[in-house]
């Protein structure tokens, strides 16, 4: 079964400073998507960030970037130039690209991000 | 919908009491999704559907709790007998397909469920 870990229960960054945020995965396929979702006090899981396995090249969006190390099973989130409105829980996600029965999202258990003005 | 609906909001249920909880996919999505959020933890998967079937329900934590789906849109998920260990956020999810792993899932803002 594949797992997720988030080492990080709590992270904290100053406002406009990058932080990084740690995620290790396991699994036996080779074939998969990771994600990173941020939920906000309103508890509305949203999508940050994607990565396909089978590509190297590591997925950004905006000020969002991953490092992902497929050899390591190591997907971290880099936020660059934080702002208040990054302050939020951060779910690591694991997806199996063969949908079906392991179609659903395996999450870590979270790390709280605060950001200090 | 613009986006996936749970209702109601906030549930304050007495001990042994049944609840439901409602979930409204995007128009279109065929795979929808529970999650159990509890106090701190992450996500825990409890059942997913195909359309109107549901072929894994092994996630549901005991016979007390149950989902349908009908007419490939809305989902229920019903507690029979809550006990003070169901007190959780309730998330659903919906994605445009099960087979595709990349296919985004968009989330609702969930049901707060308190057991006292």
């Amino acid at each position: 079964a594949q797992t997720v870990t988030q080492s990080q229960p709590e992270m904290s960054v100053q406002e406009a400073e990058t932080v990084t945020l740690s995620c290790t995965y396991d699994t036996s396929e080779s074939d998969y998507y990771l994600f990173w979702y941020k939920q906000p006090p309103s508890r509305q899981m949203i999508l940050v960030i994607r990565q396909e396995a089978y590509k190297q090249q590591n997925a950004t969006e905006n000020r969002f970037s991953v490092n992902f190390q497929k050899a390591a099973k190591s997907f971290s989130l880099k936020i660059s130039d934080s702002q208040l409105g990054d302050a939020a829980m951060y779910f690591c996600a694991y997806r199996s690209a063969y949908g079906g029965s392991q179609g659903n999202l395996i999450f870590g258990k979270g790390t709280k991000l605060s950001v200090k003005p | 919908g613009a986006g996936v609906s749970q209702s109601p909001s906030n549930k304050v249920t007495e001990k042994g009491k049944d609840v439901e909880l409602r979930c409204d996919p995007i128009s279109g999505h065929t795979a929808l999704y529970w999650y159990r959020q509890s106090l701190g933890q992450g996500l825990e998967f409890l059942i997913y559907f195909q359309g109107n079937s549901a072929p894994d329900k092994s996630g549901l934590p005991s016979d007390r709790f149950s989902a349908e789906r009908t007419g490939g849109s809305v989902s229920t998920l019903t507690i029979q007998r809550t006990q003070q260990e169901d007190s959780a956020v309730y998330l659903c999810a919906s994605s445009l397909n099960w087979r595709t792993g990349g296919a985004r899932a968009f989330f609702g803002q969930g049901t707060r469920l308190t057991v006292v």
